[in-house]
């Protein structure tokens, strides 16, 4: 079946670090690969998304490459700020299925 | 601006008593979906609808009932019978023709029931 794998959390950084959070997944045929984002008490907002090998994600300096190889959708940030404090998901949606599969999430807090 | 819409942001009910969850959404998406997070968990799909008047349950739709009598609208009833009713309800909406599957979601609705 289809799941994802997430790095688990908690995970703290001082401002300015460099940030990855890792994400691995399992489908048996060519998913596209989200990045949610959650702020303390919000819904999920789209962060970026990536539908074939190759394709890299991008928005609000955060960046994810869609590694058929070994199965992975990594998020990456340069220089993380406070306010990139959140849940951060990653998801799958298997060729159209009508279903997202989630990973469980990793809370992400950026220290001053 | 498009978007969804769930009200209230924090419900309050008693333990026996049915509750609906309201879901509206302006963005002409053909699916709508309700999940359920709970404190440090992941989503969890209550159920979901691809057209009018049709839905199917995902993971854990005991103790919860949907209807689909609008495109824009998709509420949820957490009945009496669902056992541990507390956590946070997240509704989503998507396109389904051509699409590559992302999920827009709303605000959410805190339910606490005591």
């Amino acid at each position: 079946g289809n799941s994802v794998t997430q790095m688990e959390g908690p995970v703290t950084l001082s401002e300015e670090a460099f940030l990855t959070i890792n994400c691995t997944y399992t489908a048996t045929g060519y998913p596209s690969l989200f990045w949610y984002v959650q702020y303390p008490g919000e819904g999920l907002q789209l962060l970026l998304k990536a539908t074939k090998a190759d394709d890299k994600g991008s928005n609000k300096g955060f960046e994810a490459t869609y590694r058929k190889e070994t199965t992975s959708f990594h998020l990456e940030k340069g220089s993380v700020q406070v306010s990139d404090s959140a849940v951060y998901f990653c998801a799958l949606n298997n060729q159209g299925a009508q279903k997202l599969v989630f990973g469980q999430g990793t809370r992400l807090t950026i220290n001053p | 601006d498009g978007g969804i819409t769930q009200s209230p942001k924090y419900l309050f009910r008693k333990e026996g008593q049915n509750v609906t969850l309201s879901c509206e959404q302006n963005l002409n998406h053909d699916a709508m979906y309700w999940y359920r997070q709970d404190p440090g968990q992941g989503l969890r799909l209550i159920y979901y609808s691809q057209i009018v008047n049709d839905f199917q349950k995902g993971d854990i739709a005991e103790g919860y009932s949907v209807s689909r009598e609008k495109k824009e609208s998709f509420p949820l009833t957490v009945t009496s019978a669902q056992k541990n009713p507390t956590a946070f309800y997240l509704c989503a909406s998507s396109v389904t023709q051509g699409a590559v599957g992302e999920q827009y979601f709303g605000p959410g609705t805190r339910l606490t029931v005591t």
